[in-house]
């Protein structure tokens, strides 16, 4: 299986604030990864497929995905009340899918 | 607009049968492109592939689970279903089903259900 590892798990931001997220998988995986959103309660939300391309309903200038391989970034340039979440990175390389563990984004 | 929406039994007893059903309404469950699946959520952690089906009932599940899954689909009611068998409280999560968009080198889950939170307990 392959192992994909967030971190961190958490972080306490402002608003405002830019924020970085990091994903390693265990093996090479293309740009196979995509980034899901969480807020309390509600099921996830498919933010960024394909390591880099935005969801349509994703603000471009906000959000950016990148990475190939196996490191992977998650950055959110300028931080706003309804970014605050969990989110999870996912690798579609190979069966059995498998997420990372997750990072809490918090309110400072 | 494509809508999933899981139901069933809340509360089930250990080592029997956890059962639960999803209903795809807005739209169809054929297409080359779509896999219909589960992903689970035990209180407080992350996400865990459950497995996934395509329509011709091809279906792929995490070895961790194989042993204990069986996840089948009714294209003529839009309908998903799992089955988990022999539940312990480890299997205590919320239950999404999620269609898994796969279309070359688009392969993520873009459509959620709510979720159905599933308590194993005596």
């Amino acid at each position: 299986d392959i192992q994909m590892t967030q971190s961190p798990s958490s972080l306490s931001a402002s608003v405002g604030d830019r924020v970085t997220i990091t994903c390693r998988a265990s093996q090479s995986i293309s740009n196979y990864v995509n980034w899901y959103q969480q807020k309390p309660g509600k099921a996830p939300k498919l933010l960024i497929h394909t390591a880099s391309s935005l969801q349509s309903w994703v603000p471009p200038l906000r959000f950016t995905g990148s990475g190939s391989g196996t490191d992977f970034t998650l950055t959110i340039s300028s931080l706003q009340p309804e970014d605050f979440a969990t989110y999870y990175c996912q690798q579609s390389y190979s069966i059995p899918l498998t997420f990372g563990g997750g990072t809490k984004v918090e309110i400072k | 607009q494509l809508q999933l929406q899981e139901s069933g039994p809340g509360l089930v007893k250990p080592s029997e049968t956890l059962s639960l059903t999803c209903i795809v309404s807005g739209g169809s469950m054929i297409s080359n492109a779509y896999y219909w699946g589960w992903v689970r959520q035990p209180p407080g952690k992350g996400l865990e592939w459950i497995g996934n089906i395509y329509y011709s009932e091809t279906t792929y599940y995490n070895p961790s689970l194989e042993s204990r899954v069986t996840i089948s689909v009714d294209t003529s009611k839009n309908q998903l279903s799992l089955k988990l068998s022999s539940v312990t409280a480890a299997d205590t999560a919320v239950y999404y089903c999620a269609r898994r968009f796969k279309w070359n080198y688009f392969d993520a889950f873009d459509i959620w259900g709510q979720g159905t939170m599933v308590t194993v307990s005596s």
